[in-house]
């Protein structure tokens, strides 16, 4: 089955300790994609990733690093967390002119205490 | 400014048609549009997309203009299931293929 599969599902970690989510598809897709999703914002871009080692910022980046080492893996890092990144957060890929779509994952529930 | 705009709700009854009217006037040629649905805490799912004129799937119709600085989603006889956010989508590529999502249209379907 073509997915994008994310995991954690749900976390909840303390400031300042470092994490990665980890996000991998299986539809060898070049692009891959970030979002945070917060109640009256809608969903924002965090990174994007057209290709393996290439990443672009998207409109929220701050407090995020990615990397795209492989094809199918996009891991999203937060090298120190802070009770304003809790969020849903969402993996996304697609071929690179985004023909038949996006394919999302389940998403990971973050919360920073 | 590659963006998107929608209507924040609409609300609907069952059976009714429901169409949702996203403007993207910064679309450039080669740009998809594409329609998302998504339910509370569920990544968005795919529903329709198109480049121009007119596409149609077994759930939903979109209608794109030729100028195709806007796009219409119609749901057909919508059912209470349909409740949701529909997203419109463009990747513009004017802005280095960043995804651009509108802030959403909520549906509410009545009985």
């Amino acid at each position: 089955e073509a997915q994008v599969t994310q995991n954690p599902r749900y976390l909840i970690t303390v400031t300042g300790k470092k994490l990665t989510v980890t996000c991998s598809q299986n539809m060898n897709h070049e692009y891959m994609s970030w979002y945070r999703q917060d109640p009256g914002l809608g969903l924002r871009q965090i990174y994007y990733s057209m290709n393996v080692e290439v990443t672009d910022k998207g409109d929220v980046p701050e407090g995020y690093k990615v990397s795209r080492k492989e094809k199918r893996n996009f891991p999203l890092i937060l090298e120190s967390p802070s009770p304003n990144q809790t969020s849903l957060y969402f993996c996304a890929s697609s071929l690179p002119d985004g023909r038949g779509g996006y394919t999302f994952g389940s998403g990971t529930r973050l919360t920073v205490v | 400014l590659a963006k998107t705009t929608q209507p924040i709700s609409m609300d609907s009854y069952e059976g009714q048609e429901v169409n949702i009217t996203c403007s993207h006037n910064n679309i450039a040629t080669n740009d998809y549009i594409t329609w998302y649905q998504q339910f509370p805490s569920q990544g968005p799912r795919f529903i329709i997309q198109g480049y121009k004129t007119k596409v149609t799937n077994e759930v939903a119709s979109l209608f794109i203009p030729a100028d195709r600085k806007s796009s219409t989603l119609s749901l057909p006889r919508v059912s209470l299931s349909d409740t949701a956010v529909y997203y419109c989508l463009v990747a513009f590529k004017a802005a280095g293929n960043k995804l651009t999502f509108g802030g959403g249209t909520r549906v509410l379907v009545k009985p």
